[in-house]
């Protein structure tokens, strides 16, 4: 069975601190999805950034960076320079590789950034 | 711009009734997914569907069904709601044969409360 584990519920910084949000699954599967989606006070769950299990270059998207690390099962996602628009729901999710796969989402972390 | 739609932001009805909630999407994906969102519990997978017709049990499929009858509308039915139904249902679709192995695209929410 898979899992994804986001141990920070909360996260509460000040305007342009970094901060990283924690991301840790379980897979049986060799090939497997990886993904972060933000869902700010509106509700609609936006995404962010797609990984596949054989990639582990991080990646940076302007303020926006990812730690893909296999040999921990971690893919954490920092935020540079933090804004109060920053603020929302993140959520990293899990999916398997096959025709019917699903996705597991994390509990979500919640990220206020403070002016 | 691409959308999925729920037909409905907010939702009151009482405890017994049969619940209908509609997703429509206009980017021809063939895969479409219902969530419920509850706090401190993520996104919860209820039912997917990956063809016209087709459906597939989530996680947590006991009290709902689905149809899928076009391939741009997926409904999720509550056939006796029931209070611990109240909740955030969220509805996702994605391109490829099956899977959620490709970025999902959510609607905005339909926040259920059963009384």
């Amino acid at each position: 069975a898979q899992k994804v584990t986001q141990a920070q519920t909360e996260i509460s910084v000040v305007e342009k601190e970094d901060v990283t949000l924690d991301c840790v699954y379980e897979t049986r599967d060799t090939t497997y999805y990886l993904f972060w989606y933000k869902q700010p006070p509106s509700g609609e769950l936006v995404f962010l950034i797609r990984r596949n299990s054989f990639d582990e270059q991080n990646e940076i998207s302007g303020r926006y960076s990812w730690n893909f690390q296999k040999s921990t099962s971690s893919f954490n996602f920092t935020i540079t320079a933090s804004q109060v628009v920053d603020s929302a729901v993140y959520f990293c999710a899990l999916s398997e590789n096959t025709n019917a796969g699903k996705s597991t989402f994390g509990d979500g972390t919640t990220l206020t950034v403070k002016p | 711009d691409v959308k999925v739609t729920q037909s409905s932001r907010y939702l009151v009805k009482r405890t017994g009734e049969k619940v209908f909630l509609e997703c429509v999407q206009d980017m021809d994906h063939e895969n479409m997914f219902w969530y419920r969102q509850d706090p401190g519990l993520g996104l919860r997978l209820i039912y997917f569907s990956y063809d016209v017709k087709m459906k597939e049990k989530g996680d947590i499929p006991e009290g709902y069904s689905v149809s899928r009858e076009k391939k741009e509308r997926f409904s999720l039915i509550l056939e006796s709601a029931s209070t611990n139904q109240t909740s955030m249902y969220l509805c996702a679709s994605s391109k490829g044969q099956g899977g959620m192995n490709t970025e999902a695209f959510f609607g905005q929410g339909t926040r259920l409360t059963v009384v």
